[in-house]
């Protein structure tokens, strides 16, 4: 079955530290895939998404994400973290042929930022 | 974010209540979703609508009925809950359902939440 790996429970990282945040898919064919990023009380909003073409994805806030079929991640990261950027991480994979619904989440990676 | 909104966003309800949980989207969408948040748990799809229509009910308990009176609106009627359904309880919206779409490139789009506990 489709699944979405998100390895790193908890980060915490100092501001202006760079950030890689890791996530690994299982997914037959080619995967569309999405980090999004949830704040405290809020919901999930898109950071960038991967379809198609080029493997290094560009995002909002600073953010991109490199797509590596060889090792079926698809990392985020920043180069600077801010303390804004305090927050869940979640990377999904859209499932849309299989019976798993629209979109499988891994269980996320909260990011703590230290001044 | 005020694509999706969602009301109230924080509700208390005994196991015999009957509430119900809104979302509403103005984005122009086709489809809307709902979403289980549990604690240390993947998110979960709940159910799927696609131009008013159930397209995805995810063996979801019957205690939990949704309605989708037009492409804009989605509830979420709640009745004989149990404690293990607290949860943040989240709506999204895209164009259209991504599967009937062939794969389409749809992006989800979130509401805030509503923030569930069952005593």
């Amino acid at each position: 079955a489709q699944s979405v790996t998100q390895p790193d429970i908890h980060i915490t990282v100092s501001e202006g530290a760079s950030l890689e945040l890791r996530c690994n898919y299982s997914y037959g064919a080619t995967p569309y895939l999405f980090w999004y990023v949830q704040s405290p009380g809020q919901g999930l909003q898109l950071l960038l998404k991967y379809f198609s073409g080029d493997t290094l994805v560009q995002g909002i806030k600073g953010f991109e994400a490199e797509f590596k079929r060889s090792q079926s991640s698809f990392n985020l990261r920043k180069p600077s973290v801010h303390w804004s950027d305090a927050a869940e991480y979640f990377c999904a994979v859209g499932d849309y042929g299989g019976s798993q619904g629209n979109l499988i989440f891994g269980k996320g990676t909260k990011l703590s930022v230290k001044p | 974010e005020t694509g999706v909104t969602q009301t109230p966003r924080h509700l208390v309800m005994g196991m015999t209540n009957k509430k119900s949980l809104k979302c509403e989207q103005h984005l122009g969408h086709n489809a809307m979703y709902w979403y289980k948040q549990s604690a240390k748990k993947p998110l979960e799809l709940m159910f799927v609508y696609n131009f008013k229509e159930q397209t995805e009910n995810n063996s979801v308990p019957s205690r939990f009925s949704p309605e989708c009176p037009n492409s804009s609106h989605l509830f979420l009627h709640l009745h004989t809950l149990q404690p293990e359904d607290s949860a943040l309880y989240l709506c999204a919206s895209s164009r259209q359902d991504g599967r009937l779409a062939g794969g389409s490139t749809d992006t989800q789009y979130f509401g805030p939440g509503t923030r569930l506990t069952v005593l």
